[in-house]
């Protein structure tokens, strides 16, 4: 069976500091990964995605990008923190869609807070 | 631009009472349709997913519907217990198989 993994679970880092956070996929080849943020009070927002290894697409111009160095590896990093980028980070995988979106499976989540 | 709404924010129920959840958007060209589960400070889990050309789907005591044409897609719980007690979250996918989702609805079930 298929499990993701995330870590950390929680993250507490002062402003201006690196961040790197880390998601991988078991049980499954080539899959479609997806990083989210959750922020207080607001919907899942879709960050990045990517389809295959070094194939990342972004949906926000932001503070964060995205890395995907093996095919069920991937990577959400920043170079300096912003408070505003508090929030609860999410890694999801799928199958590749065949048009209209396959089922979206999620792992537990990063609780990140800057200070 | 695909935007889902979910109404309410929050539901209260006692203990056997069928849920019913709403979920909107207004693109009716919507591909699937997915409904999660979140519990406080965990991730999602999938609860189901409904084809674009499904009308319906049920998997055990969850029974999700979906009606295009006016927007609208409903989760029923039946005979809710307060294990069921979570947020639950709508979300449809666009042509590049990507996800919006709804902002949840809290629901509270009381023993």
């Amino acid at each position: 069976s298929q499990t993701i993994h995330q870590w950390p679970a929680t993250l507490v880092q002062p402003v201006g500091s690196p961040l790197s956070l880390e998601c991988t996929v078991e049980g499954t080849s080539n899959p479609n990964l997806y990083w989210y943020r959750q922020a207080a009070g607001r919907g899942l927002q879709l960050l990045f995605y990517s389809v295959g290894i070094g194939q990342i697409s972004s949906e926000v111009p932001q503070n964060l990008s995205a890395s995907r160095p093996q095919d069920r590896q991937f990577i959400l990093s920043s170079k300096k923190l912003l408070l505003s980028d508090s929030g609860f980070y999410l890694c999801a995988w799928s199958v590749l869609p065949s048009g209209g979106g396959d089922t979206q499976y999620f792992g537990p989540g990063t609780r990140l807070t800057v200070l | 631009k695909q935007e889902v709404t979910q109404i309410p924010a929050a539901l209260s129920v006692p203990e056997g009472e069928n849920l019913v959840l709403n979920c909107s958007f207004t693109d009716s060209a919507i591909y699937n349709l997915q409904w999660f589960r979140q519990d406080p400070g965990k991730g999602l889990t999938s609860l189901l997913l409904i084809q674009s050309s499904q009308r319906e789907q049920t998997s055990g005591r969850l029974n999700a519907s979906l009606d295009k044409s006016s927007g609208r897609s409903t989760l029923y719980i039946a005979a809710s217990q307060p294990g069921d007690s979570a947020t639950y979250l709508c979300a449809a996918f666009d042509s590049w198989g990507k996800l919006q989702f709804g902002a949840g609805t809290q629901v509270v079930v009381t023993p």
